[in-house]
């Protein structure tokens, strides 16, 4: 069973602060990693991608890859009331065209 | 671009009524999906469709069909509602070349009563 799994939260963050989202994967062989944000009542908009080990830095938002640890994280700095949205984690398995697979999500809430 | 689109947006069924969802794209993606959304239950697929003239199920097929009209069109079927199918359902597509991000539509939110 391959699983990505995450902390559901809620995570609360005061306004300007750092938050750090967290998913960790159980296959060793993911490829592709994707984070999208969710509004409630809205459908899952894509924030982020990364494929290789490190950080890759968007704006506000750097995503963190660890292959090793299987673990990949999102963080979002200067953290702003909208926000506040659930955050979902999304891995690629091999042979690559295959339905992503989605952790449950983080919900953030930045309290202003 | 419209992206992904989805029809209808609301729907109240009674239970054992039928109905089909639509779902278009205009990106001319090859991989295209369907995924319903509970509380507390994450994004659950469905079916979906790799490429034109392929259907596979997903975790939770029983209840539904699909249909790959074209490439563009992905269409979703309740034969015979149940109260446990209310839901929010979404349609997503893909390019299916690589990196393989999915993109999704708005939404169609159903109650079966």
């Amino acid at each position: 069973q391959k699983e990505v799994e995450q902390n559901s939260g809620p995570l609360s963050v005061p306004e300007g602060a750092i938050a750090s989202l967290n998913c960790t994967y159980s296959d060793r062989v993911s490829q592709s990693f994707f984070w999208y944000r969710q509004y409630s009542g809205k459908s899952p908009e894509l924030i982020m991608s990364i494929y290789s080990n490190g950080d890759k830095e968007d704006g506000r938002f750097t995503a963190q890859l660890n292959k090793a640890s299987q673990y990949v994280s999102l963080l979002i700095r200067d953290s702003q009331p909208s926000d506040s949205a659930t955050y979902l984690c999304a891995v690629n398995l091999p042979p690559g065209n295959t339905p992503l697979v989605f952790g449950k999500g983080t919900r953030l809430s930045v309290i202003a | 671009n419209a992206g992904v689109t989805q029809t209808p947006k609301f729907q109240v069924l009674k239970t054992g009524q039928s109905m089909t969802l639509q779902c278009a794209q205009d990106m001319n993606h090859n991989s295209m999906y369907w995924y319903r959304q509970d509380p507390g239950m994450g994004l659950r697929l469905i079916y979906y469709s790799a490429s034109e003239g392929t259907t596979d199920k997903g975790e939770v097929p029983n209840g539904y069909n699909v249909s790959r009209l074209n490439k563009r069109e992905f269409s979703l079927r309740l034969e015979s509602a149940a109260p446990s199918q209310t839901s929010v359902y979404f349609c997503a597509s893909s390019d299916g070349v690589g990196p393989y991000e999915q993109y999704f539509g708005p939404g169609t939110r159903l109650t079966v009563t």
